[in-house]
């Protein structure tokens, strides 16, 4: 069965520290895998797509790891603000360049306080 | 910041009622999804469109049904809403980039949160 699953379900962090989310999945065929910040009763907005042969890229002060062996994913937060309070969603395409189905992760709640 | 547009942001309304929900955008792009999300939950496909008089139902059974007339409107519309219709709905939209330029990149709007008394 195709699953995203994340961990942690919810974190709490002070601001200026980094901290690390984890995705895990099991699809196949895998094509890419995609992190995206969703602020509360907003659309998620894209951070970073990864392929198969990518292991790492990065947004800012967000960087995303890909291992696609172990299929495991990392989105690290470096120096976190106020303004990453958020729901960070792992996604997972099962097809090439054209978008495939996507399985979509619950979500980790990230809740950073000054 | 995507150019796709979702109206009502909120919208709370009594059982039975007939609602649709509108979604616009400006890119140009042929593809267009409307997704379901609780809280806490993941996002579910519920309808989808690959261009003007196509649409296909999602992997999420859905009352609702969807029409594409235009290639910016993709409006969804609940002839007779339920409190079970309470959610959060998301519509996307995305076009496949030119061979060798990437993934393909799904931009989604501010959603509509629904609640059905």
């Amino acid at each position: 069965k195709n699953q995203v699953e994340q961990s942690p379900q919810s974190l709490i962090i002070l601001e200026g520290k980094n901290c690390t989310l984890q995705c895990n999945y099991t699809v196949s065929p895998f094509s890419n895998l995609r992190w995206y910040k969703q602020d509360t009763g907003r659309g998620p907005v894209s951070l970073t797509i990864m392929t198969f042969s990518e292991n790492t890229k990065s947004n800012g002060r967000y960087t995303a790891t890909l291992d696609a062996d172990t299929k495991q994913s990392s989105l690290h937060i470096t120096a976190s603000q106020l303004s990453d309070s958020a729901s960070y969603i792992c996604v997972v395409s099962d097809r090439g360049s054209t978008l495939g189905r996507l399985y979509f992760g619950r979500g980790t709640q990230l809740t950073v306080w000054p | 910041e995507a150019d796709i547009y979702q109206t009502p942001r909120y919208l709370v309304i009594g059982t039975g009622k007939k609602i649709t929900l509108e979604c616009s955008q400006t890119m140009g792009h042929d593809k267009m999804y409307w997704y379901q999300q609780d809280p806490g939950m993941e996002l579910h496909l519920i309808h989808y469109s690959y261009g003007v008089n196509s649409t296909e139902k999602g992997d999420l059974s859905s009352e609702s049904t969807v029409s594409r007339i235009r290639t910016e409107h993709f409006p969804l519309t609940l002839e007779s809403a339920r409190p079970s219709h309470t959610s959060q709905y998301l519509c996307a939209s995305s076009e496949s980039p030119p061979p060798g330029q990437g993934s393909e990149k799904l931009f989604f709007g501010s959603g509509t949160q629904l609640s059905v008394l």
